[in-house]
């Protein structure tokens, strides 16, 4: 079974442009969840999508917003690009919202100059 | 404000030793304490997991032992590799399904 794939790997973006990442879950997978890595903070809960709808979120500004599809694939959008957004943006998928394990991908890392 | 706090930052072991990293929380609202191996350039993959009710868990050489009253949780790898040599984060889920994660702790196993 393929695991998370998240597109595109690396991106290098400039300060006030905008970004669209993709995340394609484990098949069967209805539950997305992302997370912002950084070498200080460690990993931060941004959101969590489930049949659609958004169930959770964490406290990022709202220039950070995502979506998921009716195939459970998920996009997260960030606006106006600032420096501290540079960071590895990890996508996590599991059965359900209501199951333990996650799964997460490589990663896309994203460098803001 | 950090939910789970982890320690140390990092940990630099013999081959053959006894890596240990620790984890404290504040919410009592947690009910599962997973570990995530980390290795560069790759995702979090989950190492291993406890439930409150138990006070250890083993697989293999890795142990978490988990102390509910100190809301304390901590990793245990016996017999320390090279091949363990990664970023460890430990993480809590509370029952709203929200994870929360360790700032993390990168091991180093000299051989």
């Amino acid at each position: 079974k393929a695991g998370v794939t998240q597109t595109p790997r690396y991106l290098i973006k400039t300060r006030g442009q905008q970004v669209t990442l993709s995340c394609s879950p484990i098949s069967g997978h209805r539950s997305v969840s992302w997370y912002q890595q950084t070498p200080g903070q460690g990993l931060q809960f941004l959101f969590e999508y489930f049949s659609e709808t958004q169930r959770n979120k964490g406290n990022f500004p709202g220039r950070f917003s995502g979506r998921q599809f009716s195939n459970s694939r998920s996009e997260m959008n960030v606006s106006t690009l600032e420096l501290g957004d540079s960071a590895l943006y990890l996508c996590a998928s599991s059965l359900s919202p209501f199951t333990d394990t996650q799964y997460f991908g490589p990663g896309t890392r994203l460098t803001v100059l | 404000q950090q939910q789970v706090k982890q320690s140390p930052q990092s940990l630099i072991v013999q081959k053959g030793g006894i890596s240990i990293i620790n984890c404290a929380y504040e919410n009592t609202a947690f009910d599962y304490f997973p570990w995530y191996q980390q290795f560069p350039g790759k995702g979090p993959a989950l190492l291993i997991a406890i439930r409150p009710d138990v006070s250890e868990k083993k697989e293999g050489r890795f142990t978490i032992s988990f102390n509910k009253s100190a809301k304390q949780f901590s990793l245990h790898i016996m017999d320390s590799q090279p091949g363990d040599s990664a970023t460890y984060f430990c993480a809590a889920l509370n029952t709203g399904n929200q994870f929360y994660f360790g700032t993390g702790t990168s091991l180093t196993v000299i051989p």
